[in-house]
């Protein structure tokens, strides 16, 4: 059974700093991950998704990674502004079908 | 092209009762995933339709049922409604069998009295 641990579960950075959000999952046989944030009361916003063939991925300001032998994924976020404070969820996708299994996220802070 | 639409958005119900929430996914996609979200549990997966035939179930009880229909629109039921059951429910949707980038949409905030 895949389960997910994300560090730290919560964060608070002054405004610019560069920080990075980790994930650890148990089960090292999957297909990709997927990264989203989430503002308080809404749904999941996909920032990146990363092939299981895949090292890396980037997206402006954002940089995840993934180190699938270890069960290992960190999303790097570079001069952080108030506008990222939100929760970031990692989901690797296993076994068959489009199946997403949640760590219980990063709760973000950038204070300005 | 419109995102995945989820209605109704909030909803109100007594126990026992039960409920209907549906999802309209993303034009072309045929994959529809449901998510119960409580600040207890997280995100938990229910269950996984495509091409109208459910592939996927997560651990929940048989009073949570869904079912897709052949525009992809997909609809969730719980009967017999329980105070446990308030949550977030999120709907998802990804273009093809999987495993393909999913796309959420806003949610339906359901309350149980």
């Amino acid at each position: 059974k895949q389960e997910v641990t994300q560090i730290p579960a919560a964060l608070s950075v002054p405004e610019g700093e560069n920080l990075v959000l980790n994930c650890s999952f148990t089960d090292s046989a999957i297909y990709n991950l997927q990264w989203f944030r989430q503002d308080p009361g809404k749904g999941l916003t996909s920032l990146l998704l990363i092939q299981s063939s895949q090292r890396e991925q980037t997206s402006g300001r954002l940089n995840a990674s993934l180190d699938k032998s270890s069960g290992r994924s960190t999303l790097y976020i570079a001069a952080s502004q108030p506008g990222d404070s939100a929760t970031y969820l990692c989901a690797p996708s296993t076994g068959y079908g489009n199946k997403l299994v949640f760590g219980a996220g990063t709760i973000l802070r950038v204070k300005s | 092209k419109a995102g995945v639409t989820q209605t109704p958005r909030y909803l109100i119900k007594t126990r026992g009762q039960q409920v209907t929430l549906s999802c309209s996914p993303i034009s072309g996609h045929r994959s529809v995933s449901w998510y119960q979200q409580t600040p207890g549990q997280g995100l938990q997966f229910l269950f996984e339709y495509f091409s109208e035939t459910q592939r996927n179930k997560g651990n929940f009880p048989g009073r949570f049922s869904g079912r897709q229909f052949s525009n992809s629109r997909s609809e969730m039921n719980v009967s017999t409604l329980e105070l446990g059951d308030s949550a977030l429910y999120l709907c998802a949707s990804s273009v093809d069998g999987g495993p393909y980038e999913q796309y959420f949409g806003p949610g339906t905030r359901l309350t149980v009295t």
